[in-house]
Parts: C-alpha cells; sequence; structure tokens
C-alpha cells in the first residue's frame, strides 16, 4: 500500500505570494491533518478534514486554509507569505472507523523557503 | 489545556550505551493517547509507539522501552545499546479523546549516537 504522498516536496516562493500544497493520503483514509514544522515553533497542528469538512482547527490566521476533495486528497493554500511561513508542512491521513483509535500516517513533508 | 514537555533539547552519547528520553505531559482529558515518533534528517516522522491512557504497562520492542506513568505523567523512551542509526530528533506526543486528530507535539530532543 503506497504511504502518504506529498508534493512538491521543495517550494521556494517570495513574500507577499501564495503558495498551494498538496497531499495524497493513504488508499481508504478519509482523515487528513496537516502540521507545520519550525525550528523556533517546532510541530504544530494546523487542521483537520474529514469527508471534505474542516473538522479541527488549530491557531494559525485566516492565510492558511485548507480544502479536501471527494477522493481524500487534500491541498493547504497560504496567501501572503510571510518569511516565518518558512517551514517543512507536513501532513497525516488516518483512517477513520467507528470505534478505537485512528493512527496517523506522515508523509515525507514539503518544504517550503520564503524569500 | 495540553502540554508536552521535552525537557532534554539535545543528548549525545557514545554507541552502545543506554539513553532515556524524557516526557512530561499535561491533559485534563481522561481518555488521551500518548505517542513517540522519530525524525530522521530526511524529515519524515516515523511513528514508534502509542499508549492509550487506561494501559500503563511498559512495553518493550528490541532496544526499545517505554515506560509509562500516570502518577507522574510521564512517558519515557529508553533506547538499550544504542546505535549510530539511532540519531534522529524524538518528539514525544499527545492527543485528546479517541478519535485523536489532533496531535499536540513536544519540543522534541536530538540524539546523537557518536561512533
Amino acid at each position: 500500500k503506497a504511504g502518504v504522498t506529498q508534493t512538491p516536496r521543495y517550494l521556494i516562493k517570495t513574500r507577499g505570494q501564495q503558495v498551494t500544497l498538496s497531499c495524497s493520503p493513504i488508499s481508504g483514509h478519509r482523515s487528513v491533518s496537516w502540521y507545520q514544522q519550525t525550528p523556533g515553533q517546532g510541530l504544530q497542528f494546523l487542521f483537520e478534514y474529514f469527508s471534505e469538512t474542516q473538522r479541527n482547527k488549530g491557531n494559525f490566521p485566516g492565510r492558511f486554509s485548507g480544502r479536501q476533495f471527494s477522493n481524500s486528497r487534500s491541498e493547504m493554500n497560504v496567501s501572503t507569505l510571510e518569511l516565518g511561513d518558512s517551514a517543512l508542512y507536513l501532513c497525516a491521513s488516518s483512517l477513520v472507523g467507528a470505534t478505537g483509535y485512528n493512527e496517523q500516517f506522515f508523509g515525507p513533508g514539503t518544504r517550503l523557503t520564503v524569500l | 489545556a495540553q502540554k508536552v514537555t521535552q525537557a532534554q533539547t539535545e543528548i549525545s552519547v557514545v554507541e552502545k550505551e543506554d539513553v532515556t528520553l524524557d516526557c512530561v505531559y499535561e491533559t485534563r482529558d481522561t481518555t488521551y493517547y500518548l505517542f513517540w515518533y522519530k525524525q530522521p534528517p530526511s524529515g519524515e516522522l516515523v511513528f514508534l509507539i502509542r499508549r492509550n491512557s487506561f494501559d500503563e504497562q511498559n512495553e518493550i520492542s528490541g532496544r526499545y522501552s517505554w515506560n509509562f506513568q500516570k502518577s507522574t505523567s510521564s512517558f519515557n523512551f529508553t533506547i538499550t545499546a544504542s546505535q549510530v542509526v539511532d540519531s534522529a530528533v524524538y518528539f514525544c506526543a499527545l492527543s485528546q479523546g479517541s478519535s485523536a486528530s489532533k496531535i499536540i507535539f513536544g519540543s522534541g530532543t536530538r540524539l546523537s549516537i557518536r561512533p
């Protein structure tokens, strides 16, 4: 079974631009979560999508948004990029079942550099 | 509020030494999950273990062992006979509830194993 894939793996943008990152979950997984990792703030939860709806949200400004498609693929968008948005963005997918814990599997990440 | 504290920022040991990574957590939930992840230089988070709040049994997996103590809100990780390949950043994490779509990560401990 293929793992979580993220594209692109590396991205360079300039301040003020916007960027879209993509995440394809493991086949059959319906939940996709996004995390931002920076040296200063560590790993922080951005948001989670399930069945095309945002189910959980972290403490990030409205410049960070996301969506999920009917095939569970997810995209996150950052508008008006700032230098501080330079980070590794990780996506995780999980199989949402009726009971029990639904483990998250992480992708390799997209490293975004804002100049 | 939920919080995970990894007080050890960096640890360096010589190969074959045993090393323990500390993790202390805070939560008001009665149902929660604790995790350890490994992040090698490639960046991808590798899942190591999950424990739920009702299972305080210690676990051993090869050279790895985990000690979960609710009384002290700790979930420590020990590597026995460390190897150079164990060099990575290790994250302790906590999720709330049973569906656990939002994971709170500690700041990580960078472990370096010297030959």
